[in-house]
């Protein structure tokens, strides 16, 4: 079956320490993205990334970072510098096509992070 | 920049009900539009999309029209069912370059029977 995985589904940390969420994908896109989700809001962008080792910040980066060293992994890593982590974290992929005016996105089941 | 209005929620209906979440964008030139869905705890799916003006993307009963006189993609269903309850998020890709997606706040829909 071809999907985004992300694991785990719920983490605990503790305060000050880091953190890194799982994403794979074996649907061969190209483009990948994280997402953070708090009650009542939409989602927000944190990074993405087009290419294998290129990425690039969104609207919310600080705290976070990223690699992106395989097509189909995007690990995220939530550092202690990030002060309010507790939140839904989606992972999604779409496909890149040179002049394509539109890319759906595909998105995982989301890891639950709770800071204690 | 982009931006999406949703309406706000929750949204409470009785199985059978007719359905419209208003959706209402700000965006240059041509963006392609979305809704997506979100069941309890899980990730959210595509759930219909529209590419260009007049364009009615339709799924699982569910239909959107692409207004671009009035900058809008509001969601509709005929007749609701309990198992539609769920969060619905309307969201817009810009069309300059390359360009993620702008998401509106969500609109949670709860079908009663």
């Amino acid at each position: 079956d071809g999907g985004i995985t992300q694991s785990p589904k719920y983490l605990f940390r503790k305060e000050g320490q880091n953190v890194t969420l799982s994403c794979e994908q074996n649907l061969n896109h190209d483009a990948m993205y994280w997402y953070r989700q708090d009650p009542g809001q939409g989602l927000r962008l944190i990074y993405y990334s087009q290419i294998v080792n290129d990425f690039q910040k969104g609207d919310i980066a600080e705290g976070y970072s990223v690699s992106r060293e395989k097509k189909e992994s995007f690990p995220l890593t939530v550092t202690s510098a990030q002060k309010n982590p507790t939140a839904f974290y989606l992972c999604a992929s779409s496909s890149l096509l040179t002049g394509a005016t539109t890319d759906t996105q595909y998105f995982g089941p989301g890891t639950r992070l709770t800071v204690l | 920049g982009n931006s999406v209005t949703q309406m706000e929620g929750p949204v409470t209906l009785s199985e059978e009900a007719f359905l419209t979440i208003n959706c209402t964008y700000t965006a240059t030139g041509y963006p392609s539009l979305f809704w997506y869905v979100q069941y309890p705890g899980e990730g959210l799916q595509l759930l219909l999309k529209a590419t260009k003006a007049d364009d009615k993307g339709s799924n699982k009963g569910f239909e959107a029209t692409y207004r671009k006189e009035t900058t809008s993609f509001h969601l509709e269903k005929g007749s609701v069912q309990v198992s539609d309850s769920a969060v619905y998020f309307c969201a817009l890709r810009g069309n300059s370059g390359y360009s993620t997606l702008t998401f509106g706040k969500g609109t949670m829909l709860l079908v009663s029977p």
